[in-house]
């Protein structure tokens, strides 16, 4: 148990719709990450946040958006959804004082979505 | 722009044998790197990380390698198991500017009995 709690663990949707999926990070853990894995491809970065702000973008739509909360979860919006957002959605975070590493990412389970 | 790739999708080895994964980075900027082993239905976890300043870490039956100058890293599995037959991704990283963890596209390990 890597301490990220992501939910929903699975979640089928149509075209068109939006879905929200919330991560909680480890205990004490400041930075959240979200990565989007499509099938049989690596990890694709979307966006880093650190202490509430964003701090890297990555390969992230515009129909895409997140944001952090001050209790430190986060959430990840898709909007207009298509076929090929179909994927596995993983959050990981880390300690990572003001962007100077201190180690590594802790990755939840992952949110997998299937849009129809 | 793939700035970490991982050019063998697959990998098959003997139980007992060594395994080497290799990866490959384009970014002279990163200076920290890591292996992550991904279960099926499972997120990713943590092996073994390297800086740059180091060419080895060394971490049990794991050992990694780093060849800055030809900008590759390797992940040795000595001996190798059934249970390492996984999907394992490198990663790299920067301390100076940027926060992003760049993945390789992984490479599946299978460890024949």
């Amino acid at each position: 148990d890597s301490g990220v709690t992501q939910t929903p663990k699975h979640l089928i949707t149509a075209t068109g719709q939006r879905v929200t999926l919330r991560c909680s990070p480890r205990s004490g853990d400041l930075s959240v990450y979200w990565y989007q894995q499509s099938l049989d491809q690596g990890l694709q970065f979307l966006i880093q946040y650190y202490n509430g702000e964003e701090r890297a973008k990555g390969n992230i739509l515009e129909r895409f958006s997140a944001q952090q909360f001050p209790d430190l979860h986060s959430e990840l919006n898709l909007s207009s959804l298509e076929l090929g957002d179909s994927a596995l959605y993983f959050c990981a975070s880390s300690v990572s004082v003001a962007g100077i590493h201190t180690g590594e990412l802790f990755f939840g389970e992952g949110s997998r979505l299937t849009v129809l | 722009d793939q700035q970490v790739k991982q050019n063998s999708p697959s990998l098959s080895v003997q139980e007992g044998r060594i395994s080497i994964l290799n990866c490959d980075y384009t970014n002279s900027m990163f200076d920290y790197f890591l292996w992550y082993k991904k279960y099926p239905a499972e997120g990713p976890t943590f092996l073994i990380s390297i800086s740059s300043i180091k060419d080895k870490n060394e971490d049990g039956r794991f050992t990694v390698f780093l060849n800055k100058s030809a900008k590759h890293l390797s992940l040795h599995i000595v001996p190798s198991q059934p249970g390492d037959s996984a999907v394992y991704f490198c990663a790299a990283s920067g301390t100076s500017g940027t926060y992003k963890y760049i993945f390789g596209t992984g490479t599946r390990l299978k460890v024949l009995a």
